[in-house]
């Protein structure tokens, strides 16, 4: 079947603007990921949602990020007043087992890339 | 904190060789290591877990060994090929709880013709 998508693939924006990034994970997958990766470096967590639960936002780096799962499926990340700090990867990863029961692997999507002028 | 270390520098290996590399973590002991493989502009694709309790797993031509007494993790290709050219990252996980995936930085493996 088919794989983690997200949308846009790259984004570019001014400072201050507003951007939300789409993830379309794996169907059925519970567990639903976003990471920030910055060049050179290893993905780092944001944030995890269980169906639509957000169980874990300890990795969002301020409050103006912001995600959503409302109906469990596709999630969207969504920044405010965009600072040139942001600019990263941003990955989306979905998993069949929740976190928390045991070991897990990660499906991810390409990743959109943000670049914040 | 917890925090894991991979060879920053490149590893440049010839073709047919063995593809060693390491990783080591700090301040923690987690129930389970994983390495996963990210070619440019791709999102991490999982290869392998070893749990704390396996001292080595293997899949085809990869191999992963985990020193829970080291605090370390190695990751073989043999015959290593071309294609088998990207970053690899080392990623650990605990048990229970909300057990987060934590990343390496990865190490990027270039193999020669």
């Amino acid at each position: 079947g088919a794989g983690v998508s997200q949308s846009p693939r790259y984004k570019v924006a001014k400072r201050g603007q507003d951007v939300a990034l789409r993830c379309d994970p794996i169907s059925g997958h519970v567990s639903l990921f976003w990471y920030q990766q910055a060049l050179g470096q290893g993905p780092e967590f944001l944030t995890y949602f269980q169906n639509e639960a957000q169980l874990d936002k300890s990795g969002l780096p301020s409050d103006r990020f912001f995600a959503e799962r409302p109906e469990g499926s596709v999630s969207t990340l969504k920044i405010q007043r965009t600072q040139q700090e942001d600019s990263a990867v941003y990955l989306c990863a979905s998993s069949s087992n929740p976190m928390g029961q045991g070991s897990y692997e990660q499906y991810f999507g390409p990743g959109t890339r943000l670049t914040v002028t | 904190s917890q925090k894991i270390e991979q060879n920053s520098e490149a590893l440049n290996i010839q073709e047919g060789k063995t593809a060693t590399l390491t990783c080591n973590y700090t301040n923690y002991s987690p129930a389970y290591l994983q390495w996963y493989r990210q070619d440019p502009g791709r999102g991490p694709v999982f290869l392998l877990l070893i749990r704390e309790n396996e001292k080595e797993k293997r899949k085809e031509r990869l191999k992963v060994t985990f020193d829970t007494t080291l605090k370390q993790s190695l990751f073989h290709i043999t015959a290593s090929q071309p294609a088998d050219s990207a970053t690899y990252l080392c990623v650990t996980q605990g048990s229970g709880g909300y057990n987060k995936l934590i990343f390496g930085a990865g190490t990027r493996l270039a193999v020669h013709p």
